[in-house]
């Protein structure tokens, strides 16, 4: 039969504005946290990471957001282009051990 | 410094076949990670070294897997006997530190099992 596939959620962008990608870790020890991004047929490539004794940290066009409370990661990528399209991961890392665990991923799709 | 490097990119073997996956960390990297990626389950962390040495292999899918880290700059990641189902994209990673700093992907080994 047909297997069935993760369900990648796709976000749409027109080049040019923000992106933003959300993403819902499961671990509250998690202490660290990092944004891949997946061209085809290529690695992970590492964006930004983030600690968990901070909430904000900005890149090159990229900002990561952390809110604890809910347990919630973003990347927000100003200026979208044509290069930015590929899936996007979080991946985080739990207090004590040594694991980097992934979420599903999100397609990211920028329109010219 | 050229990156994480796997070998082969692509391999095509028949079920029951012995595979091996080959992998390089950067140099100066003494963590290396085993991921596999899947349509179904997405990336998956099968193993991780440090210092050469396995952390933890709860992730390795059954007894038919096996990785080593003979030394610092070579791993490899066996599959016997292979079957369809391990099917997949194989990548290894390898980081400065265990825990705290990012890792370094290679572009995977692209297994496929008939």
């Amino acid at each position: 039969g047909e297997s069935v596939g993760l369900h990648l959620p796709t976000l749409s962008v027109q080049e040019g504005d923000n992106s933003i990608i959300n993403c819902a870790y499961s671990n509250s020890a998690s202490d660290y946290f990092i944004w891949y991004k997946q061209e085809s047929g290529k690695g992970p490539q590492f964006i930004i990471d983030i600690r968990s004794n901070m909430d904000k940290r900005q890149g090159q066009r990229v900002t990561v957001l952390l809110n604890k409370t809910v347990k919630h990661l973003s990347l927000q990528i100003a200026a979208t282009q044509p290069g930015d399209s590929a899936v996007y991961f979080c991946a985080e890392k739990a207090s004590g051990t040594y694991k980097y665990i992934f979420g599903t991923g999100t397609r990211l799709k920028v329109l010219a | 410094d050229a990156g994480v490097i796997q070998s082969p990119r692509h391999e095509v073997t028949e079920m029951g076949q012995e595979v091996t996956l080959r992998c390089k960390p950067i140099s100066g990297h003494n963590s290396l990670f085993w991921y596999r990626q899947t349509m179904m389950r997405g990336l998956e962390l099968l193993i991780y070294f440090n210092n050469n040495v396995p952390i933890d292999d709860s992730g390795m899918p059954e007894d038919r897997f096996s990785a080593k880290m003979p030394n610092a700059s070579f791993s490899t990641l066996k599959i016997q006997p292979s079957e369809p189902r391990d099917s997949a994209v194989y990548f290894c990673a390898s980081s400065q530190a265990l825990g705290g700093t990012e890792a370094f992907f290679g572009q995977g080994t692209r297994l496929t099992v008939v």
